[in-house]
């Protein structure tokens, strides 16, 4: 089936540091890719996204590359702030097969970052 | 636009009360989702409407929760009777078309007592 995996938080990061987020993914054709990020107490909202392989996707200082030979979507930012602090989803959209019209999330990473 | 728009924010309630949840989808759009966040489950999809139809509703876990949408612009989520078990977040979310980007409301807050 189709399946997302993102690493496990939470994680804790000094401002400025650098961010990876671990996401990879297992699925039937070619999906779409997604990143969304949760502020406390608020809903979801879209991050960045991509829709073939070796897209990158940004927004934000963030990044992402589609990459279809490790089945990966690794998120990125060079300097994070503290105003990044969130959980982060990655998600995707099978285009084949019954999970299509629905994201599949993964669990969910929150991230701290600390002045 | 205003975006999804969820009601209410907070809802606390005594185990055995019916609660009902309200969505506005963001106009125009022809897919709307229900999906519950806990901490120990994450976020589940418990249903997803295309044009007002449900499609599938196998993340409903019981007979005690029903979704409706009379019409392109509202939906509902009830649940009835509610239990201590049922306290999360419930989001609602809309899209225009299957495979494009999904908008989020703010959602609500049940608590169960």
């Amino acid at each position: 089936g189709n399946s997302v995996t993102q690493m496990e938080g939470p994680v804790t990061l000094s401002e400025e540091a650098f961010l990876t987020i671990n996401c990879t993914y297992t699925a039937t054709g070619y999906p779409s890719l997604f990143w969304y990020v949760q502020y406390p107490g608020e809903g979801l909202q879209l991050l960045l996204k991509a829709t073939k392989a070796d897209d990158k996707g940004s927004n934000k200082g963030f990044e992402a590359t589609y990459r279809k030979e490790t089945t990966s979507f690794h998120l990125e930012k060079g300097s994070v702030q503290v105003s990044d602090s969130a959980v982060y989803f990655c998600a995707l959209i099978a285009n084949y097969g019954g999970s299509q019209g629905n994201l599949i999330f993964g669990k969910g990473t929150k991230l701290s970052v600390k002045p | 636009d205003a975006g999804v728009i969820q009601s209410p924010r907070h809802e606390v309630t005594e185990m055995g009360q019916e609660v009902t949840l309200r969505c506005k989808p963001i106009s125009g759009h022809d897919y709307l989702f229900w999906y519950r966040q806990t901490m120990m489950r994450g976020l589940e999809l418990l249903i997803y409407f295309n044009n007002n139809v449900p499609i599938d509703d196998s993340g409903m876990p019981e007979d005690r929760f029903s979704a409706k949408m009379p019409n392109a612009s509202f939906s509902t989520l009830k649940i009835q009777p509610s239990e201590p078990r049922d306290s999360a977040v419930y989001f609602c979310a809309s899209s225009l078309g299957s495979q494009s980007v999904m908008y989020f409301g703010p959602g609500t807050r049940l608590t169960v007592t």
